[in-house]
């Protein structure tokens, strides 16, 4: 079946550090991975999304590249900020577009 | 363009009644998908409709049905509440030409007592 696993957190960091948020999948078929952004009180906002093997998915100094030998796709940024604090969401979507969610990643910066 | 509602936003109910919530998907989306997000289970999927017709069912009882209206809002509904359907539900939709990227409101958090 399909699935997805993501580091647990909460992960704090400091300002201007860098971030990495582990990520793999299981899946049949080829799926197209995202990375999705809750903040407080709000619904969930699209970050990047890669849809074939060795893509690399980008937005606002985010990255994540699909890694299909390892089945991964790490959500990293070189120097956070405090507006980065949130919660990130890894997913798949799978044939029929069935979206599958890891169980989210909580992430505070302080300054 | 105004982006995914989702009404109400607070509610709380008691162990037995039922509940409807409704959702406005992005003008011009036609797939709406509804979730359940607690914090032991994360996001769930609910089910997806399109074009008024169920098309991907997650796995819940019966008791949580919906359905989708000509203009493409949906309502979900949850018949029977139990303790275990307090949870925060979201809503999202998705443009006909690129099912893959879906938009979701802010929810609708139930708390069931």
């Amino acid at each position: 079946g399909n699935s997805v696993t993501q580091m647990e957190g909460p992960v704090t960091l400091s300002e201007e550090a860098f971030l990495t948020i582990n990520c793999t999948y299981t899946a049949t078929g080829y799926p197209s991975l995202f990375w999705y952004v809750q903040y407080p009180g709000e619904g969930l906002q699209l970050l990047l999304k890669a849809t074939k093997a060795d893509d690399k998915g980008s937005n606002k100094g985010f990255e994540a590249t699909y890694r299909k030998e390892t089945t991964s796709f790490h959500l990293e940024k070189g120097s956070v900020q405090v507006s980065d604090s949130a919660v990130y969401f890894c997913a798949l979507s799978s044939t029929g577009n069935q979206f599958y969610f890891g169980t989210g990643t909580s992430l505070t910066v302080i300054p | 363009k105004a982006g995914v509602t989702q009404t109400p936003r607070y509610l709380i109910k008691t162990r037995g009644q039922q509940v409807t919530l409704s959702c406005s998907p992005i003008s011009g989306h036609r797939s709406v998908s509804w979730y359940q997000q607690t914090p032991g289970q994360g996001l769930q999927f609910l089910f997806e409709y399109f074009s008024e017709t169920q098309r991907n069912k997650g796995n819940f009882p019966g008791r949580f049905s919906g359905r989708q209206f000509s203009n493409s809002r949906s309502e979900m509904n949850v018949s029977t509440l139990e303790l275990g359907d307090s949870a925060l539900y979201l809503c999202a939709s998705s443009p006909t030409t690129s099912r893959e990227t879906q938009y979701f409101g802010p929810g609708t958090r139930l708390l069931v007592l």
